[in-house]
């Protein structure tokens, strides 16, 4: 059974502060992806990277940034988090393939950050 | 520009009736297609899938219709249950090799005793 974890479920900051979200699968993925969940907006694809060390911009990567040291963790990064950067954050994992099982994606539970 | 569209924010129907939820896309790269339903407080889980060389697949109580000419999917789920109630996103992807995602913005589904 596929898991996808993620540091904490709920977390406040103040505005300006460095953030760190943390997130680890345990299904060898080699995709790992951070998306931002709005009202009304969905999920929005922030930074993903397909292998170690390598990432690439989503939709959404201003104020954010990754790092990927290992396979199996993702780490999100706010740089100087804003109170528009409060937002649900999913983490989600899938494997590199040309047939449907590199379609499907794992998510975490998600962190619900709040900056104030 | 929204690739992906879910034009009703929500939906509400009797337990026992059928639920359908309906997305469409303009992107006709797109190639493999995705719902996933997600409750409060917890991630999405995936649901049910279709392929662009198919016009339906059905799992259980869920079928999804893909219209390529129409660029439009929908979501069946026959019959509702209470259980079903929650926040049902599609998703498309155009086959590269990251198997990104694009997501709609997503329905909420209220299925009433």
């Amino acid at each position: 059974d596929v898991k996808v974890t993620q540091s904490s479920r709920y977390l406040v900051k103040r505005t300006g502060e460095k953030v760190f979200l943390e997130c680890v699968q345990d299904m060898d993925h080699e995709n790992m992806f951070w998306y931002r969940q709005d009202p009304g907006l969905g999920l929005r694809l922030i930074y993903f990277s397909y292998d170690v060390k390598m990432k690439e911009k989503g939709d959404i990567p201003e104020g954010y940034s990754v790092s990927r040291e290992k396979k199996e963790r993702f780490s999100l990064i706010l740089e100087s988090a804003s109170t528009n950067q409060t937002s649900m954050y999913l983490c989600a994992s899938s494997f590199t393939s040309g047939s449907p099982l590199g379609y499907e994606q794992y998510f975490g539970p998600g962190t619900r950050l709040t900056v104030t | 520009d929204q690739q992906v569209k879910q034009n009703s924010p929500s939906l509400s129907v009797q337990e026992g009736r059928i639920s359908i939820l309906n997305c469409d896309y303009t992107n006709s790269m797109f190639d493999y297609f995705l719902w996933y339903k997600k409750y409060p407080a917890e991630g999405p889980t995936f649901l049910i899938s279709i392929s662009s060389i198919k016009d339906k697949n059905e799992d259980g109580r869920f079928t999804v219709f893909l219209n390529k000419s129409a660029k439009h999917l929908s979501l069946h789920i026959v019959p509702s249950q209470p259980g079903d109630s929650a926040v049902y996103f599609c998703a498309a992807s155009d086959s590269g090799a990251t198997n990104k995602l694009i997501f709609g913005t997503g329905t909420l589904l209220a299925v009433q005793p």
